[in-house]
């Protein structure tokens, strides 16, 4: 199937630091999402981007549609202690609108 | 409830027993998926439907792996004759709309663990 290659696959940083994390494919995609998952708990949409070249906030968080539409970053700035988690990214291709592909995740660490 | 609700929260199983797995979508979400997750991996997707049609089947690994959903509703995920490599956590997620801009809600995850 389809493959999301994710990186890095961990981070360890300090708070208030600012961290970068992306996705690359070999395919294009129609859509990018990032998620967090906690430990025991199901992943949780952080940001979805629908364009290429789409640059999109939520807060501290900002993700990019990137324009071959092959790649997309999250950048978290000035990380604090509930940042920690594990930040999958996902997308879908044309043809399996309905099926997200995830990459392998970024386990992230934030040191006090 | 307010979100997506599965249960088992665990469950072991023993090599070759058969197990259901439930999956309780949000009210009026039309749209329903399975996603098999192995420990250190991202979800894998498995099936969707689309109110009690099931639209897609190609991720579900081998005939043992069956899902339903009769009142479009409630879902079930089915594996016969457990294997140790069905040992992941399914995760269900429901969405509101067909759309593709839709977002996935994702329940908590049933952990099955065969031995």
């Amino acid at each position: 199937g389809q493959q999301l290659n994710q990186s890095p696959q961990s981070m360890f940083i300090q708070e208030g630091e600012d961290v970068s994390m992306n996705c690359t494919s070999s395919s294009i995609f129609n859509t990018w999402l990032w998620y967090k998952q906690d430990p025991g708990e199901g992943p949780v949409l952080l940001i979805a981007l629908y364009k290429a070249g789409e640059l999109t906030s939520n807060g501290r968080l900002t993700a990019q549609f990137g324009i071959t539409r092959k790649d997309s970053f999250l950048n978290i700035s000035a990380s604090i202690p509930s940042d920690v988690g594990i930040y999958f990214c996902a997308g879908t291709i044309s043809g399996s609108a309905r099926q997200l592909t995830f990459g392998s995740g970024t386990q992230l660490t934030v040191l006090p | 409830g307010a979100g997506v609700s599965q249960s088992p929260r665990y469950k072991v199983a023993k090599r070759g027993q058969d197990v259901a797995l439930r999956c309780d979508p949000i009210s009026g979400h039309v749209s329903l998926f399975w996603y098999q997750q192995a420990l250190g991996q991202g979800p894998e997707f498995l099936t969707y439907f689309q109110n009690e049609a099931q639209l897609d089947k190609s991720g579900l690994p081998s005939d043992r792996f069956f899902a339903e959903r009769p009142e479009g509703s409630v879902s079930t995920l089915k594996i016969q004759r457990t294997q140790q490599e069905d040992s992941a956590v399914y995760l269900c997620a429901s969405s509101l709309d067909r759309g593709i801009n839709s977002p996935l809600h994702f329940g908590n995850g049933t952990r099955l663990t065969v031995t």
